[in-house]
Formats: C-alpha cells, sequence, structure tokens
C-alpha cells in the first residue's frame, strides 16, 4: 500500500528529554511537512522540506529540529526547548504539482509527563 | 498572509437533512483551498479542492463545495448528512511557505440520528 506511516502512535516524554517522531513515506513525493494540531487551533505548520537535504521553518519552529536525508523519509526531534511540546504532530506530503492536494499520515501523540 | 476562517466551532444536523460547513478566505492573488476531514485521533483525509474552472467542486464521500469569489467563500456541503459524517472538518488555502497549508481551526459536526 502506498501512503504515509507515522511511529510511534503514542509517545510519552519526560521533562528535559528530547523525542523523535518518524514519518515514511513511499508515495515518491519530494515535499513534506510537519504540522502540530491542538484542540480549537487547528493546523500549524512546523517544518517543511521541499528537496532533499533541505528544509525551512514554519510558523513554530522554535523548540523543534528536522533532517531530510532521503526523500522517504522527514523525522522531527521535538527538543527540551520546546516549552510546551504536548499535541498531535501529523506529517504530510505533496507531491510535484502546486496543484496536488496533501496526505497526511496517522499522527503522533506526544504527551511530557 | 493566506488565511481562512471557520466561524462556527460546532454544526448539528439530524440524519437525512442537508448540511452545510461555512469557510471563508482572506488571500492575495488566486485561491487554492482545499476541505479535510478527520476523524477521532486519525490524520486528515482529503475530500476537496478548488483550483480553478467550475465554482462547484465535487468530492469524496457525496461532500461539495461551492467556491464564491464575490463573498469569498468555500463552503463544504451535502444534500443528505449521515450519522459517519459526524467528525472534524477543516478548511485549508495554500499558503506562500512552499505548498504548505493554512488551516481554519476546524469544525466539528455532529449529526444525530
Amino acid at each position: 500500500d502506498g501512503g504515509i506511516t507515522q511511529s510511534p502512535k503514542y509517545l510519552f516524554r519526560k521533562e528535559g528529554q528530547n523525542v523523535t517522531l518518524s514519518c515514511e513515506q513511499n508515495l515518491n513525493h519530494d515535499a513534506m511537512y510537519w504540522y502540530r494540531q491542538d484542540p480549537g487551533q487547528g493546523l500549524r505548520l512546523i517544518y517543511y522540506s521541499q528537496i532533499v537535504n533541505d528544509f525551512q521553518k514554519g510558523d513554530i519552529a522554535e523548540g523543534y529540529s528536522v533532517s531530510r536525508e532521503k526523500k522517504e523519509s522527514f523525522p522531527l526531534t521535538v527538543t527540551s526547548a520546546q516549552k510546551n511540546p504536548t499535541a498531535f504532530y501529523l506529517c504530510a506530503s505533496h507531491g510535484t504539482s502546486s496543484y496536488n492536494e496533501q496526505f497526511f499520515g496517522p499522527g503522533t501523540r506526544l504527551t511530557v509527563l | 498572509a493566506q488565511s481562512v476562517a471557520q466561524p462556527e466551532d460546532q454544526v448539528n444536523v439530524a440524519e437525512g437533512n442537508p448540511l452545510t460547513v461555512k469557510c471563508t478566505y482572506s488571500v492575495s492573488g488566486n485561491p487554492y483551498l482545499f476541505w479535510y476531514v478527520q476523524y477521532p485521533n486519525r490524520g486528515l483525509q482529503f475530500l476537496l479542492k478548488y483550483i480553478t474552472g467550475d465554482n462547484l467542486v465535487k468530492g469524496s464521500y457525496g461532500f461539495e463545495a461551492e467556491f464564491n469569489k464575490s463573498q469569498t467563500s468555500f463552503h463544504l456541503k451535502k444534500p443528505s448528512a449521515l450519522v459517519s459524517d459526524s467528525a472534524l472538518y477543516f478548511c485549508a488555502v495554500r499558503a506562500n511557505s512552499g505548498y504548505a497549508l493554512n488551516f481554519g481551526k476546524g469544525t466539528s459536526l455532529l449529526v444525530t440520528p
């Protein structure tokens, strides 16, 4: 099946720890995105990458880092600098045409204990 | 900046009745508009998009949306609601950041039997 996978589904983090969320796609899409979802706030863009070895900050990048070493993979690290990391994190990808819609993964729910 | 607004936090409708979920947009240039649906603890599923052309766009699961340039609106509609349509609906517009999307805050649709 083609699609986007995210792991883990649930993640618990202690204060002061860094954690990495995985996102993999087999859609051969060039562009990938990370969004954060909080209740009543919609989705907000954290980082995006349009090509391997290149990525850009989104609207709320502080406290997060990413890498894009392979076309298929776009992991997100939530660092200890992120003051309020408890949220639902969604990864998405997008094909070449600007007219294409984004495809979303199933999400990772991160909870800070 | 490209933005959308969803003025209703929740919409309630009886099964079999028509439903409308409202969205207005604010953009510079031509708007690329999208509707997504989200079931609890899941990723977003694409419903439909407006890029150009006919103002009435037909999408998945019997949904459609009407693009109205003079009212800067892109309301989601369905002639006959199903209980299984109960979910969270997001309107989105393509942002200036690559092909990322700016989302509305979401509208919770509840269809009662």
